[in-house]
């Protein structure tokens, strides 16, 4: 069975960066792209970005964009999400996800089971 | 980017009412709409993708409509177990964006 198994949680300084990683299993990886969701306390599901695990490729939501570095390591199935210059606003639990297309719509199929990161001053 | 718009933003609804929530996008993004539940503590879960299919596992109570801009998700007859948030999403272009999500309260 497909599983996104993501790393632990995190506290770290205002102005640091964090590297959240998400080992795959279950399926051929360089199948299906992974996105990346984050959720602050009590708001809604923002989505950051995506990275092909084929090609490497990436896209991001406008307001990472510089800030954030997605990767993924085909040789261990593993996707990462760097952030950098974090702010207390960046407080929240980030989700990497596989997704799935069928019938040509893409879909966030398969959740981790979430990265907490609290940013502290 | 594509806004997505929910509503209500939150309702309360007893077991077994009909419940219904609306999606609206700023422009057209064909039938490439999905809806999420995400339980309170719990990882959201795919419910409805391509508008109107429902997931494999997904209890028959719940369907979905629309295409372009105007969605809607209706739980027939409201259980326990769906006292929750529901979320739609795009993924007709990047940035793949979220509506606000609509909390379902015990009434």
């Amino acid at each position: 069975q497909v599983q996104m198994l993501q790393s632990g949680a995190e506290v770290k300084k205002s102005g640091a960066s964090v590297k959240v990683s998400c080992k795959a299993s279950g399926y051929t990886f360089i199948n299906y792209g992974i996105s990346w969701v984050r959720q602050a306390p009590g708001q809604g599901l923002e989505w950051m970005g995506w990275i092909s695990a084929y090609s490497g490729d990436t896209h991001f939501a406008q307001r990472f964009q510089g800030r954030v570095t997605l990767t993924r390591d085909t040789s261990t199935t593993t996707a990462y999400m760097e952030l950098r210059g974090l702010r207390s606003d960046d407080t929240a639990v980030y989700y990497c996800v596989r997704e799935a297309e069928i019938i040509g719509v893409v879909m966030m199929a398969y959740w981790g089971q979430g990265t907490p990161v609290t940013v502290s001053s | 980017d594509i806004q997505m718009t929910q509503s209500p933003s939150s309702l309360s609804a007893s077991v077994g009412d009909r419940v219904t929530i609306t999606c609206r996008a700023s422009q057209s993004v064909s039938s490439h709409l999905n809806w999420y539940q995400q339980e309170p503590g719990k990882v959201p879960k795919l419910l409805i993708y391509a508008a109107s299919s429902l997931e494999i596992g997904v209890p028959s109570r719940f369907s979905g409509s629309g295409s372009g801009t105007d969605f809607t998700l209706t739980i027939s007859s409201l259980q326990p177990q769906d006292f929750a948030t529901y979320y739609c999403q795009q993924s007709y272009t990047a940035p793949r964006t979220f509506g606000q999500g609509t909390k379902v309260e015990l009434k």
